[in-house]
């Protein structure tokens, strides 16, 4: 089954606190993409990355690292948690197949408190 | 950057009408707009898009319809049921492979 899995789906912790968000898709996808869900806002993206080793700033990258040392896997890192970061995220992943309107799927989320 | 309006933030219809959802976008270049539906607890997910070759698109009881002219596109579901009741997302996407999202619309189907 073609899908987006993300780990945790909820996470408490505490200011200044690392975290990992681990996102992973099956579909051998070549650009990924992290976005974050506030009320009101929709969802706006904080990094995205068009393939292995290519990665680059969103809309809102501030306070957040992400890596893509393969083209599964595409994890968030909050070095240093704050309780603005408290938030619904989100990991989609989207093919080319030679056309920019692929489909982009997303992941179930991952619903982070920081305190 | 794209930036992409959406409108209401919040719908409530009688079971059986239709509902419609607006969107504006800002950059002439985008040439691919999708919908995207979000129930409570999952993640977005695609119901229907269109390309900027395409001025509607049907299936079923959900339609699009683009005007690139005007630069705004929308959503129509027809013969609301309750299941149709979550949070719809219209998107734009650039020629960078972006999408940017509208603020979203919760739609909620009176039985």
């Amino acid at each position: 089954e073609a899908q987006v899995t993300q780990n945790p789906r909820y996470l408490i912790t505490v200011t200044g606190k690392k975290l990992t968000v681990t996102c992973s898709q099956n579909m051998n996808h070549e650009y990924m993409s992290w976005y974050r869900q506030d009320p009101g806002l929709g969802l706006r993206q904080i990094y995205y990355s068009m393939n292995v080793e290519v990665t680059d700033k969103g809309d809102v990258p501030e306070g957040y690292k992400v890596s893509r040392k393969e083209k599964r896997n595409f994890p968030l890192i909050l070095e240093s948690p704050s309780p603005n970061q408290t938030s619904l995220y989100f990991c989609a992943s989207r093919g080319y197949g030679g056309r920019r309107t692929d489909t982009q799927y997303f992941g179930p989320g991952t619903r982070l408190t920081v305190l | 950057g794209e930036n992409v309006e959406q409108h209401p933030s919040t719908l409530s219809v009688q079971e059986g009408d239709s509902a419609v959802i607006k969107c504006t976008y800002s950059d002439s270049a985008s040439n691919y707009f999708p919908w995207y539906k979000q129930e409570l607890g999952k993640g977005p997910q695609l119901i229907i898009d269109i390309r900027s070759n395409v001025g509607e698109k049907k299936d079923q009881r959900i339609a699009v319809t683009l005007n690139k002219t005007a630069k705004h596109f929308s959503l129509h579901i027809t013969e609301t049921q309750p299941e149709d009741s979550a949070v719809y997302f219209c998107a734009a996407s650039d020629a960078d492979y972006k999408l940017s999202f509208g603020a979203g619309t919760t739609v909620t189907v009176r039985a």
